[in-house]
């Protein structure tokens, strides 16, 4: 069973710029997370979905978006880069609402804003 | 608001010693406390979690105690052994689906 995957792994983008990354679930997996890591921090949370629609999102502002497709595949959007939104960007599946937490965590963008 | 507070940032133990984690958590309402292990370059992996009905949780050589009263659990990994060295986080969900990590340990075990 092939885990979550992320892409791309890595990213340098520049201030002001717009960013997209991505994340494929597990397959059956319906229940999709993000969450920042910056630099010797734990994990904040970002944004979760789930059949396709926006669940809850954390204390970001609203420059960070997203969206999770029909075949719950899912983006993030970064707008308006700033050089703080430098981290690993990681998302996890989970397989329904049941399970509460995230399961299965990929291995993360690792963005770089300069 | 909600916080998880984890200790200590860094644990160095020799190989087969015990190495134990601390968390507290702020919200009363926490109810599932997961544990996770993030090897380097990787992300992490699930490799524990206790329920707030559940005082304690074994798993071959890790185990989860929790302390509702105090608000405190703890991780305990005994035997350790140098494939155990990585950051562990602990967790509280919260509700709505939201899950607040701690910061980190990094733990290192010395051959």
């Amino acid at each position: 069973e092939a885990g979550v995957t992320q892409s791309p792994t890595h990213l340098i983008k520049t201030r002001g710029q717009q960013v997209t990354l991505r994340c494929s679930p597990i397959s059956g997996h319906t229940s999709v997370y993000w969450y920042q890591q910056a630099l010797g921090l734990g994990l904040q949370f970002l944004l979760w979905y789930d059949e396709g629609e926006e669940r809850n999102r954390g204390n970001f502002p609203p420059r960070f978006s997203g969206r999770q497709f029909p075949n719950y595949s899912s983006e993030l959007n970064v707008n308006a880069l700033e050089l703080e939104d430098s981290a690993l960007y990681l998302c996890a599946s989970s397989r329904d609402r049941l399970h509460l937490i995230p399961q299965h965590f990929g291995d993360g963008t690792r963005l770089s804003i300069l | 608001g909600e916080n998880v507070e984890q200790h200590p940032s860094t644990l160095s133990v020799q190989e087969g010693d015990s190495a134990v984690i601390k968390c507290t958590y702020s919200d009363s309402a926490s109810n599932y406390f997961p544990w996770y292990k993030q090897e380097l370059g990787k992300g992490p992996q699930l490799i524990i979690d206790i329920r707030s009905n559940v005082g304690e949780k074994k798993d071959q050589r890790i185990a989860v105690t929790l302390n509702k009263t105090a608000k405190h659990f703890s991780l305990h990994i005994t035997e350790t052994q140098p494939e155990d060295s990585a950051v562990y986080f602990c967790a509280a969900y919260t509700g709505g689906f939201k899950t607040i990590f701690g910061a980190g340990t990094r733990l290192f075990v010395k051959a």
